[in-house]
């Protein structure tokens, strides 16, 4: 069984900085790329960042990039997204999520997610 | 940026009826198109990719179709735990993914 499980997530000042974890088990985590997506309160679902399986292609939104950074551990069947320099529209329920296919020109719907892991950015 | 408009924002059905949710996408992104149901406290859930094939487990009452810029979602006869809120998303040349703001479907 595919699992994902979220975690990191709390209340933290505005311009602190924040590491999620996403563990997984149940699949070939090193063959595929995984996502973050976010959900602000009441609100639709934006994309936040992807990285390849091998981590050697990372892909921001533009309202996060140059503050979070994607990464991976293969070894430790682990993702992670370090939030930086917070804001206050970055409050949210951060989703890890599997890419539907190891084919990467097929990819992009995601097929599994974790439970998601609530991020409050304070002013 | 592929902008994803979701309509309508909310839909008022009864069990048992069949519904139709539409998404269009601001430009063609040909098949690659996929629909997400979200239940309250929940994370979303895989329906459809491809704009057409049905993801593991998915009953065979949710179908989708449509290319190009225009798709739809057909629930053929809604069960109770079908309402919850639709998302379209696509992967058409990502980054980014980007989705629709979403239909709610509730019970009438």
């Amino acid at each position: 069984e595919v699992q994902l499980l979220d975690s990191g997530g709390r209340m933290v000042q505005r311009g602190g900085s924040l590491r999620l974890s996403c563990a997984v088990s149940g699949f070939t985590f090193r063959s595929y790329t995984m996502h973050w997506v976010r959900q602000a309160p009441g609100k639709g679902l934006e994309w936040v960042s992807s990285i390849s399986a091998t981590s050697l292609s990372t892909y921001y939104a533009d309202s996060v990039k140059g503050r979070f950074t994607i990464s991976r551990d293969n070894s430790k069947n682990t993702l992670y997204l370090q939030m930086n320099s917070l804001r206050a529209e970055d409050t949210a329920v951060y989703y890890c999520a599997k890419d539907r296919t190891t084919k990467v020109v097929e990819g992009g719907s995601l097929d599994n997610w974790g439970q998601g892991t609530l991020v409050t950015v304070s002013s | 940026e592929i902008v994803m408009t979701q309509s309508p924002a909310t839909l008022s059905v009864s069990p048992g009826e069949r519904v139709t949710l539409s998404c269009r996408a601001s430009q063609s992104i040909f098949t690659d198109l996929a629909w997400y149901q979200q239940k309250p406290g929940q994370a979303p859930r895989l329906l459809i990719y491809g704009a057409s094939t049905r993801a593991t487990g998915i009953p065979a009452r949710f179908t989708g179709s449509g290319s190009g810029t225009d798709f739809t979602l057909t629930i053929s006869s809604l069960q109770p735990e079908d309402f919850a809120i639709f998302y379209c998303q696509q992967y058409h040349n990502w980054p980014p993914v980007t989705f629709g703001q979403g239909t709610k479907l509730e019970i009438k």
